[in-house]
């Protein structure tokens, strides 16, 4: 069965300062998929990223970047110099190739960025 | 407009009463979902359907029904809304892209049900 395990349910930061959320996810498949979602406090989902497991390359976005390492079954997902707009809970979630592209997602790391 | 809508967004109801909440998309999948999101445990699958006629359980379907009346649309029933149903609810839609496997969801808005 699929999980995932976003261990740090809430971070606060200040205003330009990195920081990184940390996702580790258990799986059978040798193929799946990975993704990382932003609830902003307005609530919508924002897809953030989608990585299948065939791709180790780390991704960069502007500030945004992705750690993914089979090795550890770990996808961490690294803001540099965080804003305040950066406030939000961020989703990792996890799709196995046998699951038919259901979505299991981690329980959310609430991310505050002061001023 | 919205690719992926979700009436109504909010709605407050009493126990054992019967509320069905709609979700309509332009974007052409096939895929559709129905999640609940409460604090501290993310979002789980209540519902899932691939097309019109294949309708699957999730991981918490109990009290809850559903209907993919078209491609576009897919309903979610409380058939008698509960307390502990207090929740977010998000619709969500997927397409499958030729030798890539699954694409991302794409989520609706949201609807935030209150059963007093």
């Amino acid at each position: 069965a699929q999980k995932v395990t976003q261990a740090q349910t809430e971070i606060s930061v200040v205003e330009k300062e990195d920081v990184t959320l940390d996702c580790v996810y258990e799986t059978r498949d040798t193929t799946y998929y990975l993704f990382w979602y932003k609830q902003p406090p307005s609530g919508e989902l924002v897809f953030l990223i989608r990585r299948n497991s065939f791709d180790e390359q780390n991704e960069i976005s502007g500030r945004y970047s992705w750690n993914f390492q089979k090795s550890t079954s770990s996808f961490n997902f690294t803001i540099t110099a965080s804003q305040v707009v950066d406030s939000a809970v961020y989703f990792c979630a996890l799709s196995e190739e046998t699951s038919g592209s259901r979505l299991t997602f981690g329980e959310g790391t609430q991310l505050t960025v002061n001023p | 407009d919205a690719d992926v809508t979700q009436t109504p967004r909010n709605r407050i109801t009493k126990t054992g009463k019967r509320i069905m909440l709609e979700c309509s998309q332009t974007k052409g999948h096939d895929r559709m979902y129905w999640y609940r999101q409460d604090p501290g445990l993310g979002l789980r699958l209540i519902y899932y359907s691939f097309d019109v006629k294949d309708i699957n359980k999730g991981e918490i379907s109990d009290g809850y029904s559903v209907s993919r009346q078209a491609q576009a649309k897919f309903s979610l029933s409380l058939e008698s809304a509960i307390p502990n149903q207090t929740a977010l609810y998000f619709c969500a839609t997927s397409d499958l892209r030729p030798g890539q496997g699954w694409n991302e969801q794409f989520f609706g808005p949201g609807t935030r049900l209150t059963v007093l």
